[in-house]
């Protein structure tokens, strides 16, 4: 099983602010990463995949970079919107596995 | 406009089963592969279970948390997706979500708002 593991648990800025957050891969998966979005008491979102696609209706502040190991979720002038969950994925090999989430918060 | 319905959360007893819809619209509901993912209260998400379409052969891969104890199935005339829970265990209370697995691999595109699951005595 690929682990992801997210850092940092829980990433405090201001808005306008830049956020950055990591997720490190177990092996290598390629390209094949997503990150969604949570806000309290909804669904996720799918916002980037490909590691650096963004899905559509998503803002372009938000940016994904990486391949490999190695990945992150820019967000370049925090709006009080984004301040929610955020999820990285694997989809290259079963089982399809989750990081553990990088809390956004003011 | 695209949207997934699930229903059939409840609170259930260990060792009792469940069965799970997801009903979905504003798409071909055929051609696309599904997924169940869950959300424990407070945890983090956990892919559960994925089946194919049928034009990819219809089969299905499971989460080793889930396996033998749960089975997904697709019914494509009705655009329903569902989801077998037996064997219930108080580790799979949680927020069952239905996703829309992209065409070309294995992410969750459109999630549905979920229904949730208690299993306790």
């Amino acid at each position: 099983e690929i682990v992801m593991t997210q850092s940092p648990a829980t990433l405090s800025v201001s808005p306008g602010e830049r956020a950055t957050l990591s997720c490190r891969a177990s092996q290598s998966v390629s390209s094949h990463l997503a990150w969604y979005q949570q806000k309290p008491g909804q669904a996720p979102r799918l916002l980037i995949y490909g590691a650096s696609t963004r899905a559509t209706g998503i803002a372009a502040r938000f940016s994904g970079s990486g391949s490999g190991t190695e990945f992150t979720l820019t967000i370049s002038s925090l709006q009080s919107e984004d301040f929610a969950v955020y999820y990285c994925q694997q989809y290259t090999d079963w089982p399809l596995t989750f990081g553990q989430g990088t809390r956004l918060e003011i | 406009e695209m949207q997934l319905m699930e229903s059939g959360g409840d609170l259930v007893q260990p060792g009792r089963s469940l069965r799970l819809s997801c009903t979905a619209s504003g798409f071909n509901f055929g051609d696309y592969a599904m997924s169940w993912v869950r959300q424990a209260p407070g945890k983090g998400l956990e892919w559960v279970s994925f089946v194919r379409s049928k034009a990819s052969g219809g089969t299905a891969e499971y989460a080793a948390s889930v396996k033998d104890r749960f089975t997904i199935s697709r019914d494509d005339s009705k655009s329903i997706a569902y989801l077998q829970m037996n064997s219930l265990k108080t580790e799979d209370t949680a927020v069952y979500y239905c996703t829309r697995v992209s065409l070309a691999v294995a992410l969750f595109e459109y999630w549905g708002q979920g229904t949730l699951v208690t299993v306790s005595s």
